[in-house]
Order: C-alpha cells, then sequence, then structure tokens
C-alpha cells in the first residue's frame, strides 16, 4: 500500500491564480480531510469527507472547495489564490467516521506571493 | 472549545537520557488521544493511539498514558537517541460543537533534539 499521497509537494502561486492540490489513499478509507499547518498555529480542519458524494466544512473553510466522487481521491481547489493560504497542506485519512487511527500524507508546501 | 496545550515547547536533551513530554487538554469528553512524529519538512507519522477507556499505550522505547479526568497524556521515551530528533504533536478527538462530527484537535508540539 502506498497510504495516503499528496501531489505536488511545493507549489508556488500568484495571488488570485486557482490550483487543485491532489490527495489519494489506497486504504478503502471511508473518511478523509484536508489540514492546514502554519507556524505557532498548530493543524487546523480545512474540510472532510465522510464518504463518496458527501463533504462538508471544517474550521478554515474560506477560500477552499472540495469534492469525493471517489472513495480513493479528494482533491482541494483554491479558488482565488491569496497570501493567506500560503501554508502547508496535509491530507489524512481513517477507515470511517469515528475514533479511528488518522493517516497522514507528506504535504504540500504552498507558498503565495 | 477543546485546547491542547504541549508543554515544552522545545527540549533539547544528551543522548541515552529518558525523557518526557507533556500534552493536557481541557474538555475530558474525548475519544481517543493520538501521538505523532514530525520530521522537519516532513508528513506525520502516528506513534501511539490510546482510546479514552485505556491507560497507556507502548511501542519499542516509547510509551504514551492517559489521565482522561485530569486532561493529561505523557509521552515517555527511553533511552533517547539522535534519530528521536522531531517534533512531537499531541491530538485528541472528541465531539464537535455541533455534536456530528469526531474533531481532531492538535497541540502545538513540542520540537526535541536529542544531541549526540
Amino acid at each position: 500500500n502506498a497510504g495516503v499521497t499528496q501531489t505536488p509537494k511545493f507549489q508556488v502561486l500568484k495571488t488570485g491564480q486557482s490550483m487543485t492540490l491532489q490527495c489519494a489513499q489506497d486504504m478503502n478509507h471511508e473518511y478523509m480531510s484536508w489540514y492546514r499547518q502554519d507556524p505557532g498555529m498548530g493543524l487546523r480542519l480545512i474540510h472532510y469527507s465522510v464518504g463518496a458524494g458527501i463533504t462538508d466544512q471544517g474550521e478554515v473553510p474560506n477560500g477552499y472547495n472540495v469534492s469525493r466522487s471517489t472513495t480513493e481521491d479528494f482533491p482541494l481547489r483554491l479558488l482565488s489564490a491569496a497570501p493567506s493560504q500560503t501554508s502547508v497542506y496535509f491530507c489524512a485519512s481513517s477507515p470511517f467516521v469515528g475514533p479511528y487511527e488518522q493517516y497522514f500524507g507528506p504535504g504540500t508546501r504552498l507558498t503565495v506571493t | 472549545k477543546q485546547e491542547v496545550t504541549q508543554i515544552p515547547a522545545a527540549l533539547s536533551v544528551p543522548e541515552g537520557e529518558n525523557l518526557v513530554l507533556n500534552c493536557s487538554f481541557t474538555d475530558s469528553a474525548i475519544y481517543n488521544l493520538q501521538w505523532f512524529r514530525q520530521d522537519p519538512g516532513k508528513g506525520l507519522t502516528s506513534l501511539l493511539l490510546i482510546q479514552s477507556s485505556q491507560r497507556e499505550q507502548t511501542s519499542g522505547r516509547l510509551n504514551a498514558s492517559l489521565d482522561k479526568s485530569s486532561g493529561r497524556s505523557t509521552l515517555y521515551i527511553a533511552a533517547s537517541q539522535p534519530g528521536d530528533s522531531a517534533t512531537y504533536l499531541c491530538a485528541v478527538r472528541g465531539r464537535d460543537s455541533g455534536g456530528s462530527n469526531y474533531k481532531l484537535t492538535f497541540g502545538k508540539g513540542t520540537l526535541l533534539t536529542v544531541n549526540p
């Protein structure tokens, strides 16, 4: 199993550009989520999904969009990038929604200039 | 609102020393607590998961304890090695404010440096 994979590893965007961060898992996990990690802030939940076709907002959803058309993939879209979205983004998954162990991807480091 | 605090923020020890990392949380209504390790520029690696009904979990040189009623967890690392140098994150899982989601709340981490 590859586990949770994320692409790209690094990305630089200009303000106003849009892009999609990719996340995939091969463990047949129902629950997937996106976090951002900022210095001094810890990890914060952006969006999550409890299964294909079902998504919901987390703690800091503004400026981001998600969809879940398959169990394996959970892309995160930045609609119009802003410098405040400069961060490290992590995708995570667990077997089901509930108190299960979370598995994290390697992260995408995004810089918006 | 759940808040997770990790003390100390940074710790530097000589190789071979036993050490303890601390994690405290404000809401004791949790389902479990998970300790992660994060190497610089890398993702999070799960170390130990303690369910709310458990008191401790062990994996190799690592031992994590949980005292849910007092809102505390400790991660004990025995015979530390330079390869243990990393940031250690504590996260608790509980219900969110709407009661519909199992929210994972992270601490800000402890940066551990083990000197040869």
